[in-house]
C-alpha cells in the first residue's frame, strides 16, 4: 500500500530537549511538507522540500530544522530554540512542488513538551 | 496580508443539508481545496476548484466564485460520520497553500 507514515503518533519530551519527528512516503512524490496545527488556527508551513537535497523555510521555520537526503524521507527536528513546541505536526507530500497537485497527509505526530 | 475565513463551528441534523462557506483574500490564486479532518487524524482531500462554478462529487459539492473570493462546500444527506472539521485552503501565486482555521461540523441525530 502506498502512503505516508509518521512516527510516533504521540511523543513526550522534556523542555530543552531536541526531538526528531519521522516522515516517510512511498508514493514516489518529489515534494514534501511539514505543517504545524494548533487549536483555532489554520495549518502553518514550517519547511518544504521540492527535491532531494534541497529545502526551503516556510512561515514559521524558527526553532526547527529538516533534512532531505532521500526522496522517501523528510525528518523534522524540533530544537530547544522553539519556544512553544507543543502541537500536532503533519507531514504531507505532493507529486511535484510548484504545481496545483493535491497534497496528501500522514497521520500526524502529537508532540507534548513537559 | 493573506486571509482565509470560515465559520468556527456549525451544527446540523442527520439526513439534512449543510453549507460551509469560505472567503479568501490571497496574493494570486491557483485554486481552492477542501479537506476533511476527523479529530486527531490527517486531513483528507475532498475537492479542488480552480474555475467558477459547482463541482459535484457524490454527497459533496464545492462551489467557487473567483470574483467574489468565495467558496462553499455543500454536504447532502448528512451522516454521523460526517462529523469532522472541514478545512478550506487556497493556493497562492507561489503555489503555497494558505489554510483557513477550519469549520467544526457537529451532526446531531
Amino acid at each position: 500500500d502506498g502512503g505516508i507514515t509518521q512516527s510516533p503518533k504521540y511523543l513526550f519530551r522534556k523542555e530543552g530537549q531536541n526531538v526528531t519527528l519521522s516522515c516517510e512516503q512511498n508514493l514516489n512524490h518529489d515534494a514534501m511538507y511539514w505543517y504545524r496545527q494548533d487549536p483555532g488556527q489554520g495549518l502553518r508551513l514550517i519547511y518544504y522540500s521540492q527535491i532531494v537535497n534541497d529545502f526551503q523555510k516556510g512561515d514559521i521555520a524558527e526553532g526547527y530544522s529538516v533534512s532531505r537526503e532521500k526522496k522517501e524521507s523528510f525528518p523534522l527536528t524540533v530544537t530547544s530554540a522553539q519556544k512553544n513546541p507543543t502541537a500536532f505536526y503533519l507531514c504531507a507530500s505532493e507529486t511535484s512542488g510548484g504545481s496545483t497537485d493535491t497534497q496528501y497527509f500522514g497521520p500526524g505526530t502529537r508532540l507534548t513538551v513537559l | 496580508g493573506q486571509n482565509i475565513d470560515q465559520p468556527t463551528e456549525m451544527t446540523a441534523t442527520e439526513g439534512a443539508i449543510v453549507q460551509i462557506n469560505c472567503t479568501y483574500q490571497t496574493s494570486g490564486f491557483n485554486g481552492l481545496f477542501w479537506y476533511q479532518q476527523h479529530a486527531g487524524e490527517a486531513p483528507t482531500f475532498l475537492s479542488y476548484n480552480v474555475l467558477d462554478g459547482l463541482e459535484e462529487k457524490g454527497r459533496f459539492s464545492s462551489f467557487l466564485s473567483r470574483s467574489k473570493g468565495y467558496s462553499y462546500l455543500l454536504l447532502k444527506e448528512l451522516q454521523m460520520k460526517d462529523s469532522a472539521s472541514y478545512l478550506c485552503a487556497v493556493m497562492d501565486s507561489n503555489y503555497q497553500l494558505i489554510w483557513g482555521a477550519g469549520t467544526k461540523l457537529i451532526i446531531k441525530p
